[in-house]
């Protein structure tokens, strides 16, 4: 079965400290990672991709993500955040056709 | 500029009504896509066109009906609506592939009381 997992429903952080947010995902075809992230009251916007290469993928506002294949995960990480990146952050997957499939998502707090 | 649009943003309605959330997207995509994100701020696809064409529908009620007058614009129409259809209806659009990102509206916060 091709599922998302987001292992994570609410991370709190302080700022300034580093944020992992943790995504695997299970299929029997070759996939397509994405992060995504909504900030309130506002539309998704990509983060980052990861189609191929390299498996350390740099997005915008200083977020990276690392394919691991064996261990299917496609984990999210920033090393100091922001009051601004409070959001929520959506992993998502195409499998084997255009439909990506989300993770149920992860609620970032950052704190001062 | 916007990329992706939605109207209206907000949409205050009775059980049994009809309605309409409209999208236009200026990115030039070929596809469009329609997401329905719940209240515990699950999304899930429920439509989507290829320059014009029906390409995805997953087991959305049939009284949802998109419609895609040219490839820019895929507006949904809700008949007899209920109190579950309340949620935020995202529009989408990419170029059609599986590696392409996607771009999304504001989102239309639909409530049905």
């Amino acid at each position: 079965a091709q599922s998302v997992t987001q292992l994570d429903s609410q991370v709190p952080v302080f700022e300034e400290a580093p944020v992992e947010l943790r995504c695997n995902y299970s299929s029997s075809v070759s996939v397509y990672l994405f992060w995504y992230v909504q900030y309130p009251n506002q539309g998704l916007q990509l983060l980052l991709k990861y189609l191929s290469g390299s498996t350390l993928v740099k997005g915008i506002n200083g977020f990276e993500a690392e394919f691991n294949k064996s261990q299917t995960s496609f984990h999210l990480r920033k090393p100091s955040v922001h009051i601004s990146d409070t959001a929520e952050y959506f992993c998502a997957v195409t499998f084997n056709d255009y439909k990506l499939s989300f993770g149920a998502g992860t609620t970032v707090t950052v704190r001062a | 500029d916007t990329a992706v649009s939605q109207t209206p943003k907000y949409l205050v309605t009775q059980m049994g009504n009809d309605k309409s959330i409209k999208c236009e997207q200026n990115l030039g995509h070929d596809t469009m896509y329609w997401y329905k994100q719940d209240s515990k701020k699950f999304l899930k696809i429920m439509f989507s066109y290829n320059n014009k064409e029906l390409i995805i529908n997953e087991t959305v009620p049939n009284r949802f009906s998109p419609k895609s007058p040219d490839k820019a614009h895929l507006n949904l129409h809700i008949n007899s609506l209920e109190l579950g259809d309340s949620a935020v209806y995202f529009c989408a659009s990419s170029h059609p592939g599986r590696s392409d990102t996607q771009y999304f509206g504001p989102g239309t916060r639909l409530t049905v009381l």
